[in-house]
């Protein structure tokens, strides 16, 4: 099956800095490429997602981008605020009805 | 605009217990999905289902159970809780195949096995 590999596991960053989540996927036939971000005690939202055709999709301060050659895929946050600070965890999905999720990444934006 | 609803937030249940978790989704969503959510795990495929009555194994099913009757409800089921079982599970839904929408999870159920 996939297998998504997501790092850091955690990251800290000033507020106003750049954040940069990066995964990557094993099964070269994944095509679509979802992030989820889970506040404290939450449940996981959709933030953005990517599909294979498709190398960067970006909305207001947040973007991903994909390489299908290396396998990998990054979400991009700009100009981070305190209310960024969650979890965001990646997926891969060929199908489109079962994803594969990483292991996600604590983001932590200090004041 | 509660869409994916699980039957309780938190629950304490007893090692050996049989244990019931509940989801229901009012999308008519064809699938569903039970996740755990552990820390430095991430989320792990429990089960999930593509249709009433059918179910399929994930990544970890040993020591639990699926039910779905009704399309709307997928119920796990934890034959013998054990202390290892003590987790955040998420339920999920999402549209058939082919329609990449992404998941719609639930809020989650705490259980504590004692």
């Amino acid at each position: 099956g996939e297998n998504v590999e997501q790092h850091p596991s955690t990251l800290s960053v000033q507020e106003g800095d750049s954040a940069v989540i990066k995964c990557t996927y094993s099964d070269s036939a994944s095509n679509y490429f979802p992030w989820y971000k889970q506040e404290l005690g939450k449940r996981p939202q959709l933030i953005i997602d990517i599909r294979s055709n498709v190398g960067e999709k970006k909305d207001q301060r947040i973007a991903v981008t994909l390489n299908k050659t290396a396998k990998h895929f990054s979400l991009h946050i700009t100009e981070t605020q305190p209310e960024d600070s969650a979890v965001y965890f990646c997926a891969a999905s060929k199908t489109g009805n079962q994803f594969y999720f990483g292991t996600g990444t604590s983001l932590t934006v200090i004041p | 605009d509660v869409k994916v609803t699980q039957s309780s937030r938190y629950l304490v249940k007893r090692t050996g217990e049989k244990v019931f978790l509940e989801c229901v989704q009012d999308m008519d969503h064809e699938n569903m999905f039970w996740y755990r959510q552990d820390p430095g795990l991430g989320l792990r495929l429990i089960y999930f289902s593509y249709d009433v009555k059918m179910k399929e194994k994930g990544d970890i099913p040993e020591g639990y159970s699926v039910s779905r009757e009704k399309k709307e409800r997928f119920s796990l089921i934890l034959e013998s809780a054990s202390t290892n079982q003590t987790s955040m599970y998420l339920c999920a839904s999402s549209p058939h195949g082919g329609i990449f929408y992404g998941y719609t999870f639930g809020s989650g159920t705490r259980l504590t096995v004692v």
